[in-house]
């Protein structure tokens, strides 16, 4: 088992750019999230999928839009990029409340 | 709505010294709790949970949390520190449904707290 994936792991955007961050998992989860982490502010979630077909937003979504492709996979976009989105971005994913999300390696991303 | 407030976003032992790392949440109903440990550059892994059933919950490198109901807290322990346990530590509490009253486990952060370990 792979676990959590992300892709792309490092990413440089000039501003106004778009871009799609994947997340892929293996283990049947029902639900997906999306993460961004900042310095002293811990994780903050931006979206999340209770399970396939349904997506609700978190706490940060301005910016973002996400798109649950199937059960294993879900993506997050950024449609024209700014500074502020420079982030360090996690996929977690778990079964259901009762147990623990598992997280991705991250994306670094720079938006200049 | 809930919140997780962790007492300190730098804490530093020596080798061998007891690490206590404290959490503190808000819940409007009974929460799930969690601690997981980053190393730097890496996701965050489990370190421990509480959902039911005892309240002292042992978890992964030696470490154990206490859920303690009536002063709201969470906090996190290990006797000894070892070098290796050098990472920031966050505490999450976990307890919701969407719209549709479906249980999902979205996770409200704490700050997070930078654990160092010196000789």
């Amino acid at each position: 088992n792979a676990g959590v994936t992300q892709t792309p792991k490092f990413q440089v955007l000039k501003t106004g750019q778009s871009m799609t961050l994947q997340c892929a998992q293996d283990m049947n989860h029902n639900s997906m999230y999306w993460y961004r982490q900042d310095p002293g502010m811990g994780l903050r979630l931006i979206y999340y999928s209770a399970s396939e077909g349904t997506t609700d937003k978190g706490e940060v979504p301005n910016g973002y839009n996400v798109s649950r492709l199937n059960k294993r996979e879900f993506s997050l976009r950024l449609e024209s990029a700014a500074p502020s989105q420079t982030s360090v971005y996690f996929c977690a994913s778990n079964r259901d409340i009762t147990y623990e999300q598992y997280f991705g390696p991250g994306t670094r991303l720079t938006v200049t | 709505a809930q919140s997780v407030t962790q007492l300190g976003s730098h804490v530093s032992v020596s080798e061998g010294a007891l690490v206590l790392l404290r959490c503190n949440y808000s819940s409007s109903v009974p929460p799930y709790l969690f601690w997981y440990v980053q190393y730097p550059n890496q996701g965050l892994q489990l370190l421990l949970k509480y959902t039911t059933g005892a309240t002292l919950v042992k978890g992964i490198n030696g470490f154990e949390a206490e859920f303690k109901k009536s002063e709201t807290s969470f906090h996190l322990t290990k006797p000894s520190a070892h070098m290796s346990d050098a990472a920031e530590y966050f505490c999450a509490v976990s307890r919701g449904t969407n719209a549709g009253g479906t249980s999902y486990g979205k996770l409200t952060f704490g700050q997070g707290t930078i654990l160092t370990v010196h000789p």
